[in-house]
């Protein structure tokens, strides 16, 4: 498997634009999972999936923050409009429903995104 | 509110020693996770750690869990440089299926 693939990569992009980054999970994960790092906050949880719906969005920062998963193969988080603050590093992770065999929540490379 | 707390958020050792970074948190769990970063990378999972009492060991790193305690610890032992990294602990939330993490502790080993 590939594990969890996100992109793009890294994304610049000027205030008050919008930006939607990608999530492939690992096929047969039922777990989708959302996270923002920062230096001044770490790890956040923004929003996570269970069977592509949406379970837990008490971690979304604002409004202009929303995340779909249209089918089990794809999400997106969707910042609109996007702000200075927004600048960080977003993390995709999946897991299976039982973790207790494996290593749980594989995370994917991350997009590291820079609001100018 | 769940907290996750690392300690030491930084730690400086040379080759050779040994050390042992925190993790304590304020709710119930039975599920503790240890994951290492290497600066702009993702996460990578070392362990997974289901019950209290429970040990595992890779190479020169060590995990243990007390649920009891609500304290997790990573053991390093004689040091390398190639385990200069971030490393998080990360609680899995019972009933919830979420994960949080610690604050992080980076650990950079010298000569």
């Amino acid at each position: 498997d590939a594990g969890v693939i996100q992109s793009p990569r890294h994304e610049v992009t000027e205030m008050g634009q919008e930006v939607t980054l990608r999530c492939k999970p690992i096929s047969g994960h039922d777990y989708l999972f959302w996270y923002r790092q920062t230096m001044m906050r770490g790890l956040e949880l923004l929003i996570y999936f269970n069977n592509n719906v949406p379970i837990d969005d008490s971690g979304m920062p604002e409004d202009r923050f929303s995340a779909k998963m249209p089918n089990a193969s794809f999400s997106t988080l969707k910042i609109q409009p996007s702000e200075p603050r927004d600048s960080a590093v977003y993390f995709c992770a999946s897991s299976p429903l039982d973790r207790s065999y494996s290593y749980g929540y594989t995370f994917g490379s991350g997009t590291r995104l820079t609001v100018v | 509110e769940l907290k996750v707390e690392q300690n030491p958020l930084f730690l400086s050792m040379q080759e050779g020693k040994n050390y042992t970074i925190y993790c304590n948190y304020s709710t119930t769990s039975d599920r503790l996770y240890w994951y290492r970063q290497d600066p702009g990378k993702s996460l990578e999972s070392l362990f997974v750690l289901l019950s209290n009492g429970a040990v595992k060991q890779e190479g020169r790193l060590m995990a243990s869990l007390d649920t009891k305690a609500r304290l997790s610890t990573l053991h390093i032992t004689a040091a390398v440089h190639d385990l200069s990294a971030t490393y998080f602990c990360a609680v899995d939330i019972g009933g919830t299926d979420k994960l949080i993490f610690g604050t992080g502790t980076r650990l950079q080993v010298f000569p």
